[in-house]
């Protein structure tokens, strides 16, 4: 079953304005998140990551939110530029499941000039 | 720095052939994992190691083999393939466990006929 669920799995936006995507989770075991950004014929890489001790991480025009109660979270990009557009995969994990990530199934963000 | 290496980029088999996904890193990472990504899925964990020598089931490891013999390497084995296998294989490595980002390969995108 899909314990990390990314309901978008696409979206558009012009450049310069925002991105927003979203991740809702199920297991309330989660206790760290993580976004990784995907370019065709390459390999997921880090993009930025949130403990649940916190309800926000920020990192340059990159910003995750937490919501522990709605069991969500979503991925902030401002201002949104062309070399944005990838897929985008929301990652989860317990600290009791120490080698586990929980993966989304992604969503496609295009950035129109 | 190579990071994860992974060959080949992709690979046509028969039903019933077999083949190896070869893996390696040269980061010194500990930890080693195999994923597969379907068409509008998650990454899902095949299997895992966390040194050499020691390997360890994932969500979905029927069908696979492993071993880890080095640090560097970790390769994956098909024995008998099957269209349900028909995937795109990531590689992943990371120094420990915990909350260590993930650092992925490029893939191999595998198509069983």
């Amino acid at each position: 079953d899909q314990q990390v669920k990314q309901n978008s799995p696409s979206l558009s936006v012009q450049e310069g304005r925002i991105s927003i995507l979203n991740c809702d989770y199920t297991n309330s075991m989660f206790d760290y998140f993580l976004w990784y950004k995907k370019y065709p014929a390459e390999g997921p890489t880090f993009l930025i990551s949130i403990s649940s001790i916190k309800d926000k991480n920020e990192d340059g025009r990159f910003t995750v939110f937490l919501n522990k109660s709605a069991k969500h979270l979503s991925l902030h990009i401002v201002p949104s530029q062309p070399g944005d557009s990838a897929v985008y995969f929301c990652a989860a994990k317990a600290a009791s499941n120490d080698y586990k990530l929980s993966f989304g199934a992604g969503t496609t963000v295009t950035v129109r000039a | 720095n190579a990071g994860v290496t992974q060959t080949p980029k992709f690979r046509i088999l028969k039903i019933g052939q077999s083949m190896t996904l070869q893996c390696t890193q040269d980061m010194n990472h500990n930890y080693m994992y195999w994923y597969r990504q379907d068409p509008g899925m998650g990454l899902k964990l095949i299997y895992y190691s966390v040194g050499a020598g020691i390997t360890d089931k994932g969500e979905v490891p029927n069908g696979y083999n492993v071993s880890r013999s080095t640090t560097e390497d970790f390769p994956l084995r098909l024995e008998l393939a099957a269209p349900s296998q028909t995937s795109v294989y990531f590689c992943a490595s990371t120094l420990t466990g915990g909350n260590s980002p993930l650092h992925f390969g490029n893939g191999t995108r595998l198509t069983v006929t």
